[in-house]
């Protein structure tokens, strides 16, 4: 059974880089196409980007400026970088999997658990 | 963009009850229409995509309707562990991106 575990500092000071990795065990990164979302503390869910296996990408327009997502096929690790944070970039943030195999389907089948970042000096 | 609008907000209900959620979407997506199961402290869990369609292991008490612009979430016998927040989602395909609803609160009297 596929399962996904995000992982990254917890803290992170204002103007800095958030980096996060989401660690895939127990199935395939290959043909999939993998989604970073993220959710403030009381809010609802906010999809970030995606990344397909052959390093295809695209992010939400209100984040694309400082966005970036980065698959490692070898290790089975998919990161998300987001520069020049501020206190509205805390959040849970999430990694899943379309369910679409090399097409995708619209719809996320597989979740990580979340890892919580705090922004703050 | 396309926006998805749930309503309402939060729902209380008790044991038993038929409850229904509603999404609407500012533009046409056909069936494209999925729907989130998001328990407290937990990470979403996929109940219905593509409109009506059960995922996998959900309950049968659970089932979603509509088309175009216009889409239900119904739980016809609410349970406890039913307690959550629920969200709708689209997705455009070129170029691949997804939308999230706010979600509405259910909680059981």
């Amino acid at each position: 059974q596929v399962q996904l575990q995000e992982s990254g500092p917890g803290l992170v000071k204002p103007s800095e880089t958030l980096s996060l990795t989401c660690t895939v065990s127990g199935g395939s990164v290959t043909a999939y196409y993998w989604s970073w979302i993220r959710q403030p503390p009381g809010k609802g869910l906010e999809w970030i980007g995606y990344i397909f296996h052959s390093g295809t990408t695209n992010f939400s327009p209100s984040l694309k400026s400082r966005v970036s997502i980065s698959i490692d096929t070898s290790k089975k690790q998919i990161s998300l970088k987001l520069t020049s944070v501020t206190a509205a970039d805390t959040a849970v943030y999430y990694c899943a999997r379309d369910s679409g195999i090399t097409a995708a389907l619209g719809y996320m089948d597989v979740w990580g658990l979340g890892t919580t970042v705090t922004v703050s000096s | 963009d396309i926006q998805l609008t749930q309503s309402p907000s939060s729902l209380s209900a008790s044991v038993g009850d038929r409850v229904t959620f509603t999404c609407q979407a500012t533009q046409d997506i056909n069936n494209f229409l999925n729907w989130y199961q998001q328990k407290p402290g937990r990470a979403p869990k996929l109940l219905i995509y593509d409109a009506s369609n059960l995922e996998a292991g959900v309950p049968s008490r659970f089932s979603g309707t509509g088309s175009g612009t216009d889409f239900t979430l119904t739980i016809s016998d609410v349970q406890p562990e039913d307690i959550a927040t629920y969200f709708c989602q689209q997705y455009d395909n070129v170029p691949l991106m997804y939308t999230f609803g706010q979600g509405t609160k259910l909680e059981i009297k």
